[in-house]
């Protein structure tokens, strides 16, 4: 598999404490993706980056930071304001930014908070 | 605004019998519509988009603008289609993709 990674596959974390979830890719695309994925609530789009240096917000994003400081990574923080943050987080990435570029994903990090 | 509708969480079939997985969409311009997979233990990966008017692994997917409808459809479930789908919007003046809730298909032995 290869494209696009994300660290640690698992994270466990105790309340209170910031965490951050690593997102790197290979394939030279613009555009990167945090999503959120819960039983029954789909696919939650937390932040997204068009390019290097910049970033917007989704439609979740309370409690989450991010940074585009290179091309090829886009790390997400989740911190300690986020009230529900036990949740698989899939990273996706594609070759531009907008609505009609196939998204490629990361297998995803699961974060159990206690 | 746009927003992905998939009204089935959950869809079980046994083998051999036809599926249907249905999608319906809120936006007044030209969409984009697709459907992306995720098989256990796998990556979610694109599955299939309308514009390309493919059929991969047998599904077919028509984009009905009438009904604002894009159903995924197979005539004949095979066991390994048991996945998490997902129907996913977007468009040339979006920035981002809107995405379904999901529904998982169960095909049965």
């Amino acid at each position: 598999d290869g494209g696009i990674t994300q660290s640690p596959k698992y994270l466990f974390r105790k309340e209170g404490q910031n965490v951050t979830l690593s997102c790197e890719q290979n394939l030279n695309h613009d555009a990167m993706y945090w999503y959120r994925q819960d039983p029954g609530q789909g696919l939650r789009l937390i932040y997204y980056s068009q390019i290097v240096n910049d970033f917007q917000k989704g439609d979740i994003a309370e409690g989450y930071s991010v940074s585009r400081e290179k091309k090829e990574s886009f790390p997400l923080t989740v911190t300690s304001a986020q009230k529900n943050p036990t949740a698989f987080y899939l990273c996706a990435s594609s070759m531009g930014a907008g609505g009609i570029y196939e998204q490629y994903f990361g297998p995803g990090t699961r974060l159990t908070v206690t | 605004a746009q927003r992905v509708t998939q009204p089935e969480k959950l869809l079980s079939v046994f083998k051999g019998a036809p599926v249907e997985l249905k999608c319906n969409y809120s936006y007044s311009g030209s969409p984009e519509l697709f459907w992306y997979v995720q098989y256990s233990r796998q990556r979610l990966q694109l599955l299939l988009r309308h514009i390309s008017r493919e059929s991969i692994k047998g599904f077919t997917a028509d984009l009905n603008k009438g009904e604002t409808s894009f159903h995924l459809k197979k005539p004949f479930a095979q066991e390994e289609d048991s996945a998490m789908y997902y129907c996913a919007l977007g468009g040339y003046n979006f920035n981002k993709f809107y995405f379904g809730s999901g529904t998982k298909l169960n095909v049965k032995p």
